[in-house]
């Protein structure tokens, strides 16, 4: 495609519900991230892919949070058992090569 | 620690003045430093990185490793350049560390 699509867009998620939020990088594009932006903060890492490799975890908040890219294209964050601090917006974003990120519109979570 | 700080959450400049977005970094090797912009209801995109000395929309940067600067710059502001800037700061290879951002705003 023609950017980093990100879908759904918006998300109400009762507290303990569990949830998946989907990416689609730009086709060819082996890299992909996904962040996590709290209102009034800028975006924090939470992991990275290579092709399906996941090779960086570590900004997961717990283990709740899970992702996967199975066939190194379309990647799936996974929240488990939702909490209100839970409540963000989760960027995605990928990457040729070291030139910048191209992100995605987001998701909005909200946990109620 | 590594850290990006933006001193200012809000800015607000006429139209036609300066403006300077700073930032300020800490990291113990050497830094890849970028801004990134978000216009409303638009999706955050790269506006430069140090490392292409280049000049995108009238913006400037220059990294200045003895302050440990970043400072965003435009001689005359505009009204389309009232947006939320992110200073972004590469972590190793593929991490990336932003401040919480400053939100620009251009008044006629």
């Amino acid at each position: 495609g023609a950017g980093v699509s990100q879908s759904p867009r918006y998300k109400v998620a009762k507290r303990g519900q569990d949830v998946a939020l989907r990416c689609d990088p730009i086709s060819g594009h082996v890299s992909l991230f996904w962040y996590q932006q709290a209102l009034g903060q800028g975006p924090e890492f939470l992991t990275y892919f290579q092709n399906e490799a996941q090779l960086d975890k570590s900004g997961l908040p717990s283990d709740r949070f899970f992702a996967e890219r199975p066939e190194g294209s379309v990647s799936t964050l996974k929240i488990q058992r939702t909490q209100q601090e839970d409540s963000a917006v989760y960027l995605c974003a990928s990457s040729s090569r070291r030139d910048g990120y191209t992100f995605g519109s987001g998701t909005r979570l909200t946990v109620v | 620690a590594q850290r990006v700080t933006q001193p200012e959450k809000l800015l607000s400049v006429f139209k036609g003045a300066p403006v300077e977005l700073k930032c300020n970094y800490s990291y113990s090797g050497s830094p890849e430093l970028f801004w990134y912009v978000q216009y409303s209801r638009q999706r955050l995109q790269l506006l430069l990185r140090h490392i292409s000395r280049e000049s995108i929309k009238g913006f400037t940067a220059d990294l200045n490793k003895g302050e440990t600067s970043f400072h965003l710059k435009k001689p005359f502001a505009q009204e389309e350049d009232s947006a939320m800037y992110y200073c972004a700061l590469a972590s190793g290879t593929y991490k990336y560390i932003f401040g919480t951002g400053t939100r620009l705003k251009v008044l006629a």
